[in-house]
């Protein structure tokens, strides 16, 4: 069974604007991750929060976690056409098993 | 450092045959997972291994899937006959410890006819 699930299932904006996806689950969890898969590609890591975190950037990313609605969201701002692809979180729990969603589809048109 | 590598990249068989699929983790990795992904849905956990042990099989169709981690490095995934609905693509990936990300290889495509 998937853990997460994420919203909107596809997102489609133009260059430039801000992408926002999210993600809830349903246990407990060591830490949640973003990944990245471009069509008919292997998944890319983005970012990785932990547990204890509330909130965590990498250059054009922002990831939230809040523990108490079991939820989380992805912005990326400043959207560019190379970013298109599908996004997925997820929740690693006990034993390091990593449980993905079904993913959100993101175009930016240029 | 080299990435998580697998072969073959593509693979087409007719329903009822069997095939296998293989993985070369990153070196010094001690977890590694297989995943299934059908078409526009997420990828979903066949098998861990932890070294060489399994540390969750519960989604791995037993009756014909079988997978294996000889001395704790590299792993195949067997299919035992194929069913059309195995078509999907088969993702390896590993990590170094726990709260740390998984590296992903490029994925087998099967197609079953």
């Amino acid at each position: 069974s998937q853990q997460g699930e994420e919203d909107p299932q596809a997102l489609s904006i133009q260059e430039g604007e801000n992408a926002t996806m999210n993600c809830s689950y349903k246990t407990s969890i060591n830490n949640l991750q973003w990944y990245r898969q471009n069509s008919g590609r292997g998944l890319v890591h983005l970012i990785l929060i932990r547990s204890n975190e509330r909130e965590k950037h990498s250059g054009r990313l922002r990831v939230t976690l809040d523990t108490s609605k079991k939820s989380s969201s992805l912005l990326i701002t400043a959207s560019r056409a190379a970013d298109t692809a599908s996004y997925f979180c997820a929740t690693e729990t006990s034993g390091s098993r990593l449980t993905f969603g079904e993913g959100t589809q993101l175009t930016v048109n240029p | 450092e080299a990435g998580v590598a697998q072969s073959p990249r593509y693979k087409i068989i007719e329903k009822r045959q069997s095939v296998a699929f293989w993985c070369n983790p990153i070196s010094g990795h001690a977890t590694l997972y297989w995943y299934q992904q059908i078409l526009g849905q997420g990828p979903k956990l066949l098998i861990q291994f932890q070294n060489n042990g399994v540390v969750d099989d519960s989604q791995l169709p037993k009756d014909r899937f079988s997978a294996e981690r000889l001395k704790g490095v590299d792993s195949t995934l067997k299919i035992q006959p194929a069913k059309l609905e195995d078509s999907a693509v088969y993702l390896c990936a590993s990590s170094s410890e726990i709260d740390t990300e998984a590296f992903f290889g490029q994925g087998t495509r099967l197609t079953v006819v």
